[in-house]
């Protein structure tokens, strides 16, 4: 079946260090790719995404290329702040629901630490 | 971002209770889902609504009971629950019909459920 693998967390980093979260996928097909953030006590947010390989996603300053040819989807950002202390979860949306809406595979997380 | 509420954003119960979780999506979607985030689980689908009509059925025990009255407002019942129910309840929207693996999900808040 489809997968989504991401790093094992926490990932601990100093404030204004560059951040990478990697993230490689499994799946028939042509899926999309999603990044989500989940901040503490609250929902996920979607951060960014993209539908075709070779597209890049961005928001925030965060980055993220859908390479088919490595079936990867890694997280990037320059400069992380405090504030960016959350969890990341990279998701690969892979099966249209019959009667509308799709099915998304979500990896299993990665919590990301900033530290002053 | 306002785009999916819920409602309680924390809820206590006991077994033999009967209680309602209640979604509310503001962005003119079509199609809603109702997700379980447990600790150290993947999310979990549990339901999926397309122009009111359930399109999704993850083998969801019958203590809970999706309502899904209109386009904009998705319930999730609950009628004696048990503690490993305890965790937190996702709703999320998207477009649906005819979007397919681009079909992007906003997700709400949450509520967080505690079953004694």
């Amino acid at each position: 079946g489809n997968s989504v693998t991401q790093m094992e967390g926490p990932v601990t980093l100093s404030e204004e260090a560059f951040l990478t979260i990697n993230c490689t996928y499994t799946a028939t097909g042509y899926p999309s790719l999603f990044w989500y953030v989940q901040y503490p006590g609250e929902g996920l947010q979607l951060l960014l995404k993209a539908t075709k390989a070779d597209d890049k996603g961005s928001n925030k300053g965060f980055e993220a290329t859908y390479r088919k040819e490595t079936t990867s989807f890694h997280l990037e950002k320059g400069s992380v702040q405090v504030s960016d202390s959350a969890v990341y979860f990279c998701a690969l949306s892979d099966a249209v629901i019959t009667g509308g809406g799709n099915k998304l595979t979500f990896g299993t997380g990665t919590q990301l630490k900033v530290e002053l | 971002e306002t785009g999916v509420t819920q409602t309680p954003r924390h809820l206590v119960m006991g077994m033999t209770n009967k209680k309602s979780l209640k979604c509310e999506q503001h962005l003119g979607h079509n199609a809603m889902y109702w997700y379980k985030q447990s600790a150290k689980k993947p999310l979990e689908l549990m339901f999926v609504y397309s122009l009111e009509e359930r399109v999704e059925n993850n083998s969801v025990p019958s203590r809970f009971s999706p309502e899904c009255p209109n386009s904009s407002h998705l319930f999730l019942h609950l009628h004696t629950l048990q503690p490993e129910d305890s965790a937190l309840y996702l709703c999320a929207s998207s477009q649906g019909p005819g979007q397919g693996l681009a079909d992007t999900q906003y997700f709400g808040p949450g509520t967080r459920l505690t079953v004694l």
